[in-house]
Formats: C-alpha cells, sequence, structure tokens
C-alpha cells in the first residue's frame, strides 16, 4: 500500500537556526498537509496545500513557517529561526482529493536545543 | 469553539470487551467526523468517518455513534483484542475551501487492551 514517507525522523537543531522538513506524499494525491503534535498534547493542523499554493492555513502557521513544493515529489516545511517551542513531531498528510481521507506520515521528531 | 473534547484520557478493556471513547464538538459548522488510530512511533491511520447525515456507520469491529443534536461522537471496539492497544483521537472539520482539511483532534485516548 502506497505511504507518506517524512525524513528525516528526527532532527536535532540549534535554537535560531532554521530546518526543513521532507515529505513525499502519495504519488496520485493532490492535496498536502501539515501538523504537529507538541509531546504529550493533541495532534495540531498547520497549513494546507494544493495547486502549489497554501489553501488554509492555521494561527500556528504564522511568518516563521513556509511550504514549499519543489518539485513533482516532495512536499516541504521550513521553519526560520526556530525557537524551543518548536520542538514538536510534524506529520505529513496528503489526500487524494479535498474530501478523501488524509493518509498520514510517520513524523520527524524536531528537538531543538 | 474550534475545540474537540475527548474522554477518557486512558482506558483499561478486557479482552473481548467493549471499549467506548466519546467525544464532544461545539463548531456546527464540523461537518466531518473521522477517528484515527496511532501506535507508538508511527503517524495517525484513518480508522472509519462519519458525516452528519446518518447516526451510526459500522466497519468490521468499529462502530461510530453519531448523535447531531447533542453534538457528540463516539468511537465502540467490539471484541476489543490485545492488537487494539493504541491512542485513539477523533477529529473534526468543517468543509472549507479545501474540503475537510482542517482537521481537528481531541486530545487522544491510549487504550490498553488486556490479555
Amino acid at each position: 500500500e502506497p505511504e507518506v514517507t517524512q525524513t528525516p525522523s528526527h532532527q536535532v537543531t540549534q535554537m535560531g537556526q532554521e530546518v526543513i522538513l521532507r515529505c513525499v506524499p502519495i504519488s496520485n494525491h493532490l492535496y498536502f498537509y501539515w501538523y504537529r503534535q507538541i509531546l504529550g498534547q493533541k495532534v495540531e493542523f498547520l497549513v494546507s496545500f494544493y495547486n502549489n499554493e497554501i489553501s488554509e492555513k492555521s494561527e500556528i502557521f504564522d511568518d516563521q513557517f513556509s511550504v514549499e513544493r519543489p518539485d513533482g515529489s516532495n512536499f516541504t516545511l521550513k521553519i526560520r529561526s526556530t525557537k524551543l517551542e518548536d520542538s514538536a513531531m510534524y506529520f505529513c498528510a496528503s489526500s487524494r482529493t479535498a474530501n478523501q481521507p488524509q493518509h498520514f506520515g510517520d513524523g520527524t521528531r524536531l528537538s531543538i536545543l | 469553539q474550534q475545540q474537540v473534547k475527548q474522554s477518557p484520557q486512558s482506558l483499561i478493556v478486557q479482552k473481548g470487551g467493549i471499549s467506548i471513547i466519546n467525544c464532544a464538538y461545539e463548531n456546527t459548522a464540523f461537518d466531518y467526523f473521522p477517528w484515527y488510530q496511532q501506535f507508538p512511533g508511527k503517524g495517525p491511520a484513518l480508522l472509519i468517518a462519519i458525516r452528519p447525515d446518518v447516526s451510526e456507520k459500522k466497519e468490521g469491529r468499529f462502530t461510530i455513534s453519531f448523535n447531531k443534536s447533542a453534538k457528540q461522537f463516539s468511537l465502540h471496539i467490539m471484541d476489543s483484542q490485545p492488537g487494539d492497544s493504541a491512542t485513539y483521537f477523533c477529529a473534526a472539520s468543517p468543509e472549507g475551501n479545501s474540503g475537510y482539511s482542517t482537521l481537528t483532534f481531541g486530545k487522544g485516548t491510549m487504550l490498553l487492551v488486556s490479555p
């Protein structure tokens, strides 16, 4: 069964540094999403992306964050000038259409030191 | 108003028993209610989902019951098995610009099914 893959599985970064989290969505999916889960807390929506532009974003997704689909397969989340509170598990998801179920990757654990 | 409240936080059920997890919401714009199952080290995986035009949906041992007037929905796992031990999240989404994309998750329920 096709799956969403995320790399790296664990990223350790110094506070203030930029980090890029990478995702390869399922190949025939057109909608892409990022979520985060702070340890012990619920999964929170960050952003959805379709047709090379942001469709929806949450209050969490401020100017520190950006997303990009640099080629036909990758979908990235960039966090500029990371803060301690950015430490979380970041999940990428994709869906074939807007109303189809979202399929999640296994996440990237981001640790900010 | 965007919250989805989930209970209990944790649940222990004997093998063969029924596991019941409840969720409540306030936002009447929510129009899609999925349940996700998450094993340690893995991402959430869609288990079953319902839209408010039906009051119940069953897939195998998993059933969603939906009460639109009370703004509540629940997951029932019949004949619970040790392999069902995982964290379960309810979620909800309105139909927005990009479909049901803005999932709001509950805080999760850690289910342990004892052998």
